[in-house]
């Protein structure tokens, strides 16, 4: 069975410095990996996805995240906080035989001024 | 719009009532999904059509719940005998078929409220 573990419920950072949140997966076959954004009251939206291709992917609003299978971790980051990078962040994994996409628990994002 | 479009956005209604959401997936989509989302989780996988067809279902999905997408265009999921604990966010996602790397297109879902 395919899961993601997101290692931290909640971040804060200050605006302009950088943002990490930590995605590890679990998977007996190859998988692809999202990560997906819901600011309060809006649909959730793709920032990037790896599809077994190039393992450091960059996504929308300069996030990009890197596929490490040794560590089995896709682990999003930013160089630079905004205010309007404020949302939950949601790791995703998906493959190995089904068309399932099982979603993490979420990271809610703060951005201090 | 060509999004993935979801009715009602709100509902209320009174333990033991059934009710139906409707999903109207973007057109080209053969893939469409339903979730279900509580307060501070993540999206739960309830089910997925491949055009009409209901290819998997959650574990977690009881029998009063029921989905279908007869044409293989907009899909309904129904609750029979609502509980409290049915209240939640009900999203719609649609991806194209062939692809298991696709990308999710969501709706801005269905919030249930069960009194």
């Amino acid at each position: 069975a395919q899961s993601v573990t997101q290692l931290d419920s909640h971040v804060s950072v200050s605006e302009g410095t950088p943002v990490l949140l930590r995605c590890n997966y679990s998977s007996s076959y190859s998988p692809s990996l999202f990560w997906y954004v819901q600011h309060p009251n809006k649909g959730l939206q793709l920032l990037l996805k790896y599809t077994s291709a190039a393992t450091l992917v960059k996504g929308i609003n300069g996030f990009e995240a890197e596929f490490k299978k040794s560590e089995t971790s896709f682990h999003l980051t930013k160089p630079s906080a905004h205010m309007s990078d404020a949302a939950e962040y949601f790791c995703v994994v998906s493959g190995g035989g089904t068309y399932k996409y099982i979603f993490g628990t979420g990271t809610r994002l703060k951005v201090l001024a | 719009d060509t999004g993935v479009s979801q009715d009602p956005r709100h509902k209320i209604t009174k333990r033991g009532q059934n009710v139906t959401f409707r999903c109207d997936p973007i057109s080209e989509h053969n893939r469409l999904y339903w979730y279900r989302q509580t307060l501070g989780q993540g999206p739960e996988f309830l089910t997925y059509f491949q055009n009409e067809a209901q290819l998997e279902k959650s574990r977690l999905l009881s029998d009063r719940f029921s989905a279908e997408r007869p044409k293989g265009s907009f899909s309904t999921l129904e609750i029979q005998r609502t509980e409290q604990g049915d209240s939640a966010m009900y999203l719609c996602a649609s991806s194209l078929a062939g692809l298991n790397t696709g990308e999710l297109f969501f709706g801005e879902g269905s919030r249930l409220t069960v009194l």
